[in-house]
């Protein structure tokens, strides 16, 4: 089955315990994309990459790194959390733009304390 | 800059009724147009997209969009309202450079037996 998987679902930790969200997707899409969503705001967009090695800053990435080394996984990464990551997170891919249909994970839940 | 406004942050309709999902944007190039549903504790699945080819874009579970230029409109609705379509709903325009999806706020739909 084509998706998009996330780990964990829900996570609670302290502020300043280095966290990682994995995803993979199984799809072999080169585009692969992580947003943040809040109440009232949508889903804003943190980094994407457009291929292997390839990574780049979206609307809200502050506090928040990534990483490409293989094609089908994006692990998102938070060195140093703080209550305001408090957040619900999503992982998407696609064949090899924004532009084209994006494939959603089932969302990771963030508590930061 | 490419943006979305969503009118009304929440809608009511029984069941049975005609669903009218509103969607404005804001873009400098033709744009790339997704309307995406969002179910409770899940990721977004892709209800339908436009992508220039006709204006008039159908799509799952019943739902369908016009692409209107003039009004820059991408309004979504459905014939007649069922349960299972209380969800959340958002639509998205893509962003110039190809790199990320623009959401909206989100509107929450609400049926009513």
């Amino acid at each position: 089955e084509a998706q998009v998987t996330q780990n964990p679902r829900y996570l609670i930790t302290v502020t300043g315990k280095k966290l990682t969200v994995t995803c993979s997707q199984n799809m072999n899409h080169e585009y692969m994309s992580w947003y943040r969503q809040d109440p009232g705001l949508g889903l804003r967009q943190i980094y994407y990459s457009m291929n292997v090695e390839v990574t780049d800053k979206g609307d809200v990435p502050e506090g928040y790194k990534v990483s490409r080394k293989e094609k089908r996984n994006f692990p998102l990464i938070l060195e140093s959390p703080s209550p305001n990551q408090t957040s619900l997170y999503f992982c998407a891919s696609s064949y090899s733009s924004g532009q084209e249909t994006q494939y959603f994970g089932p969302g990771t839940r963030l508590l930061v304390l | 800059a490419q943006s979305v406004t969503q009118l009304g942050s929440h809608v009511s309709v029984s069941e049975g009724a005609l669903v009218l999902l509103r969607c404005n944007y804001s873009s400098s190039v033709p744009p790339y147009l997704f309307w995406y549903v969002q179910y409770p504790n899940q990721g977004l699945q892709l209800l339908l997209k436009y992508t220039s080819a006709a204006t008039l874009v159908k799509g799952i579970n019943g739902f369908e969009a016009e692409f209107k230029k003039s009004e820059t409109s991408f309004h979504l609705t459905k014939p007649s309202a069922h349960m299972s379509d209380a969800a959340e709903y958002f639509c998205a325009v893509s962003n110039q450079a190809g790199t990320a999806l623009i959401f909206g706020k989100g509107t929450t739909l609400s049926v009513s037996s």
